[in-house]
């Protein structure tokens, strides 16, 4: 079984670009999340998606960054413009079962380093 | 608001030995889930182990046990018999519902 898939690996940018971030999570999974995890911090959740409608995005920096998942399927996240403090590692990860035990199954995640 | 605190900024332990990685949570949440995430250097968070907040044994994976206390609200994870592939970055998070909340994590190197 294909684990989730992530893409761009790396990317180095300046401050004030824009930046975009893909994942495609296991088949089936329905859910979907986009952590963000700052050097020597747990990851932090910033967006959940359930098919293709969002379940929570309190903790999303909604003046700058934007995430879809059209068709319940693929997702984007996008950053726009980035900040030096963006700086970070973005995990995408994805979910099948609902509830108390819903282990979620993570990519490699992206890396963004912002000069 | 739930929040994992993990003390153990690192942690050295001798191959073949056992070693405890602790955990600590809050949370007012009746029905909760306790996990333990590994995360090698290639980035990959991988999943170890889970405890139900109702469950009344301690859960076990293989090589992986998490000590679970209630009371004290604790969820340490022991790795038996370590291995050198045990050196990484090692996560505790609360979930309810599949939202999880991380703790900032313990560095775990094995010497041989």
């Amino acid at each position: 079984e294909a684990g989730v898939a992530q893409s761009p690996r790396y990317k180095i940018i300046e401050k004030r670009q824009s930046v975009a971030f893909w994942c495609n999570p296991i088949s089936g999974h329905a859910t979907l999340y986009w952590y963000q995890q700052i050097l020597g911090q747990g990851p932090k959740l910033l967006i959940q998606f359930q098919n293709n409608g969002v379940v929570d995005d309190s903790q999303l920096p909604k003046d700058r960054f934007s995430a879809e998942r059209l068709k319940g399927v693929d997702s984007t996240l996008k950053i726009q413009p980035a900040k030096l403090e963006d700086s970070a590692v973005y995990l995408c990860a994805s979910s099948l079962v609902v509830g108390p035990r819903g282990e979620l199954f993570f990519g490699e995640g992206s890396r963004l380093t912002v000069l | 608001a739930q929040k994992i605190t993990q003390t153990q900024p690192g942690m050295f332990v001798q191959e073949k030995e056992a070693v405890t990685l602790d955990c600590t949570y809050d949370t007012s949440d009746q029905s909760y889930g306790l996990f333990w995430y590994k995360q090698p250097s290639s980035g990959e968070m991988i999943f170890l182990i889970y405890q139900g907040s109702y469950d009344e044994q301690n859960a076990t994976e293989g090589r992986y046990s998490l000590n679970f206390q209630k009371a004290r609200k604790s969820a340490n994870l022991v790795i038996s018999a370590s291995q050198l592939g045990d050196s990484a970055m090692y996560f505790c998070a609360m979930g309810h519902g599949n939202k999880l909340v991380f703790g900032a994590g313990t560095i775990l190197r094995v010497k041989s």
